[in-house]
């Protein structure tokens, strides 16, 4: 049981370029949700799953896309990587019917 | 959507001593409180919470207040200690327990 995983944990991405965050999870969650870190700013929602098939915008989805592809996956695509882009990313999940979120080990994107 | 505010964004105190943690919220129809904790480097973690239906909850050295009239609540620790030092995060969900939204998180520095 790993829980929540992230990859990759760490990428540099050059300005234009694209690239895909992978987040599963292994204990059967029913809701899941992206996050971004910034200092001073808190944990930013990006996209949220609330079950398989259905996704939703959050705070700042701008620049954003998602992908719940199974009950156990759900991505975050960044189409065209700008510098306000970096930041700490984190995917959560949350049992259905339960309320405490698990988060993943966060994912540090740097966009040069 | 809703919205949540922290405050302070940092708070410095000497071990022993008490420390508060408030927030507000925009959505009346918001019904669960979460905070969560994250040391530094590592990912949030649930340390309590509170249903829009309880006034108090206490476990140990942590509390949470809830005013829903207002649409605030608080979290305090007492007789803190050097472990404590983390960043404290409230949240609140909304649209039925689908949608999770964190405040700006506090930086908590306790002092030996």
């Amino acid at each position: 049981n790993a829980g929540v995983t992230q990859t990759p944990k760490f990428q540099v991405l050059k300005t234009g370029q694209s690239m895909t965050l992978q987040c599963a999870q292994d204990m059967n969650h029913n809701s899941m949700y992206w996050y971004r870190q910034d200092p001073g700013m808190g944990l930013r929602l990006i996209y949220y799953s609330a079950s398989e098939g259905t996704t939703d915008k959050g705070e700042v989805p701008n620049g954003y896309n998602v992908s719940r592809l199974n009950k156990r996956e759900f991505s975050l695509r960044l189409e065209s990587a700008a510098p306000s882009q970096t930041s700490v990313y984190f995917c959560a999940s949350v049992p259905q019917g339960k309320t405490e979120a698990f988060f993943g080990q966060g994912t540090r994107l740097t966009v040069v | 959507g809703e919205n949540v505010e922290q405050h302070p964004s940092t708070l410095s105190v000497q071990e022993g001593d008490s420390a508060v943690i408030k927030c507000t919220y925009s959505d009346s129809a918001s019904n669960y409180f979460p905070w969560y904790k994250q040391e530094l480097g590592k990912r949030p973690q649930l340390i309590i919470d509170i249903r829009s239906n309880v006034g108090e909850k206490k476990d140990q050295r942590i509390a949470v207040t809830l005013n829903k009239t207002a649409k605030h609540f608080s979290l305090h620790i007492t007789e803190t200690q050097p472990e404590d030092s983390a960043v404290y995060f409230c949240a609140a969900y909304t649209r039925g327990f689908q949608k999770l939204v964190f405040g700006t998180g506090t930086r908590l520095l306790v002092s030996p």
